[in-house]
């Protein structure tokens, strides 16, 4: 079984100021962590994910995550915030591929990023 | 690549009626699809998992009979809303999965359901 916590469902930050969303999972196989981003009334699109190789990833729009094994985190930055980065984040945790078909994903509460001018 | 739809992409109906919602990958084929919900200002929950040609996988909780799924074919599965009440109004996410190593999930743009 896997479980995604993430610290804060509401995060402000001035236009410019580094963005840090926090998410820490636990999961008794390797597991595959993504964020998502959701604006109002629209689905989920895809900001990185981490399956295997180099720890820390890039995304979209300039946001990164490291995944730290030791931490079970996976926390989320971008070093300057942009009016459009405000939206809700997901953070989502599934077990590494097993030998029979797909599992689906495992959601964090969110965090809503406001961005002040 | 990778596109996922949904329709409608917003419904309003009375309380008592069914309403069948479509999610469509568009330029792939997907032999599994997930079904979330997703209440104001709360995290997505995984209803059901749909694998195409067979009966969906229920989580704990949701009634089957209440929320039909249908996956005839690796393109399309639908959500039918069957007797909606208002606290069924939700906000109704699918996901396809492509047959990669990753598990990666592409989600359409989801259906609000407003039952009256």
């Amino acid at each position: 079984a896997q479980s995604v916590t993430q610290l804060g469902s509401h995060v402000s930050v001035s236009e410019g100021a580094l963005v840090l969303l926090r998410c820490n999972y636990s999961s008794s196989v390797p597991p595959y962590l993504f964020w998502y981003v959701q604006y109002p009334n629209q689905g989920l699109q895809l900001l990185l994910k981490y399956t295997t190789g180099a720890t820390l990833v890039k995304g979209i729009n300039g946001f990164e995550a490291e995944f730290k094994k030791s931490e079970t985190s996976f926390h989320l930055t971008k070093p300057s915030a942009h009016m459009s980065d405000a939206a809700e984040y997901f953070c989502a945790v599934t077990p590494e591929r097993l030998a029979t078909g797909r599992r689906a994903l495992t959601f964090g509460s969110g965090t809503r990023l406001q961005v002040q001018p | 690549g990778a596109v996922v739809s949904q329709h409608p992409s917003w419904v309003i109906c009375k309380s008592g009626t069914s309403v069948k919602i479509e999610c469509r990958s568009l330029d792939f084929q997907a032999t599994t699809m997930f079904w979330y919900r997703q209440f104001p200002k709360q995290s997505l929950m995984l209803m059901a998992t749909s694998n195409e040609g067979s009966k969906a996988t229920y989580e704990q909780g949701v009634e089957k009979d209440k929320f039909l799924i249908n996956h005839a074919s690796l393109t399309l599965s639908t959500l039918t809303v069957t007797s909606a009440h208002p606290e069924d109004s939700s906000f109704y996410i699918c996901s396809a999965s492509v047959a990669s190593s990753y598990n990666e999930q592409f989600f359409g743009p989801g259906t609000r359901l407003t039952v009256l």
